[in-house]
Parts: structure tokens; C-alpha cells; sequence
């Protein structure tokens, strides 16, 4: 399957900072999803992201297809963005998933 | 609202003991899959329904079983826990395969 490498494994941050969290994959994905599990275990839906350029309030994404690897970027870091990141690219029936980013903002 | 069901939320279950954990969708998704979350492995497929009718197995399917009777409702069974199977599992759909996956809550099982 197709695997997934996540960086950094962890990141402590200042409330208000900006950071940038790397995704790479071995293979050519149809398609690449980020996720943030809370601190209560919910995954939620950041992007779905096969390529280019997407934002979402102080979130964004891009992704670079060719070159295989996204990037998550977080601006002005908020308490409530702690919790675990993870990318997904999808292979053949299955989402194949980093071992994730866990962030932390200290207030 | 729209989304994905799971139930229970938690259970302590004994070793040997027959158990279904439930996922529900209601957005007509035709791919619906099952994954558990262990500490340090990330997520993990257990089994896939690509459509009403028809199942495949993931990464792990081994003591775990899946039905697909109908688009909604995509059930997975432990025939016979065992501690390794203590995990938390997540329930997940999306519109057809490949296509963006959204996530239930998760159910949090204990196998003592």
C-alpha cells in the first residue's frame, strides 16, 4: 500500500504562532485528505485536497501531486487547534494513514 | 444532522464474548468502511463495503466480520473477542471509493 510519513511527529507552539505540517507518499494518489483529531478522539474533516491550493479561515492546504507531499498551515495558533493531525491518501478501497502530527498550543 | 452513527460509544467486553459494534449513514454513501485506532499505528482498515451487497477485507481483517444488507447500515462483528482487539474503532463512509471520507465518533472497546 501506499505509505505515509508525517512531520514533525510532535510540535509545541505558542498561542498565535504559525506553523506548516509536511505530509509525504510513496505513490501517485487519486486524492490526499487532512484530518484533526480532537482532544475527545473525533476526526474532523480539514480538506480533501488532491492538488493545488485550498483555505479555510486560518487553515490552509496545498497540495503538490507531482512532487508527492502536502503541507498544512496553521496561522495565529489557537488552544483549541491542539490535538493530532493527520493526512490520508487513498489507494485501492482504503485511505492510507500517516502516524500523524501532535500539536500542541500553550496559551 | 447529517453523518455517521456508531454504537455504543464504549463497552468493556469479556474475552470469548460475541459483539456488534453498529454504523449508521444517512448521506446515501455507497463506500463505508471500518478502521481501528491503536496507539502509535495510526488507523488501520479492517474491512471495506464498496456498495450495498458487497464487502472486501483491509490491512487487518482477522477476527472481525462485516455485513452490507443495505446503503445504510454497515455492522461489525467480533466473534470471539480477544485483548488484542481492544482498540478504538471508527466507522467511515464516503460517496463512492476514492472519493472524500467522513468519520463517525469512534467506539472506545475494552476486552478483558
Amino acid at each position: 500500500g501506499i505509505q505515509v510519513e508525517q512531520s514533525p511527529p510532535d510540535l509545541i507552539l505558542q498561542e498565535g504562532a504559525n506553523s506548516t505540517l509536511r505530509c509525504n507518499f510513496s505513490d501517485s494518489v487519486n486524492n490526499l485528505q487532512w484530518f484533526h483529531q480532537n482532544p475527545w478522539g473525533q476526526l474532523i474533516n480539514l480538506f480533501y485536497i488532491p492538488s493545488g491550493t485550498k483555505q479555510n479561515g486560518r487553515l490552509s492546504a496545498t497540495t503538490v501531486a507531482t512532487e508527492r507531499y502536502s503541507l498544512l498551515y496553521i496561522s495565529s495558533s489557537q488552544t483549541t487547534d491542539s490535538g493530532v493531525y493527520f493526512c490520508a491518501s487513498t489507494g485501492a478501497n482504503n485511505l492510507f494513514f500517516g502516524t500523524g502530527t501532535r500539536l500542541t498550543v500553550i496559551p | 444532522i447529517a453523518g455517521i452513527t456508531q454504537a455504543p460509544t464504549s463497552q468493556i467486553l469479556a474475552a470469548g464474548r460475541r459483539m456488534t459494534l453498529r454504523c449508521t449513514q444517512d448521506m446515501r454513501h455507497n463506500a463505508m468502511y471500518w478502521y481501528r485506532q491503536d496507539l502509535g499505528l495510526g488507523l488501520r482498515l479492517i474491512h471495506y463495503s464498496n456498495t450495498a451487497g458487497t464487502t472486501g477485507k483491509g490491512e487487518v481483517p482477522d477476527g472481525y466480520s462485516v455485513s452490507r444488507a443495505n446503503t445504510d447500515d454497515f455492522p461489525l462483528t467480533l466473534a470471539s473477542a480477544v485483548p488484542s482487539q481492544t482498540s478504538v474503532y471508527f466507522c467511515a463512509s464516503s460517496a463512492q471509493q476514492g472519493s472524500e471520507a467522513f468519520f463517525g465518533q469512534g467506539t472506545r472497546l475494552t476486552v478483558v
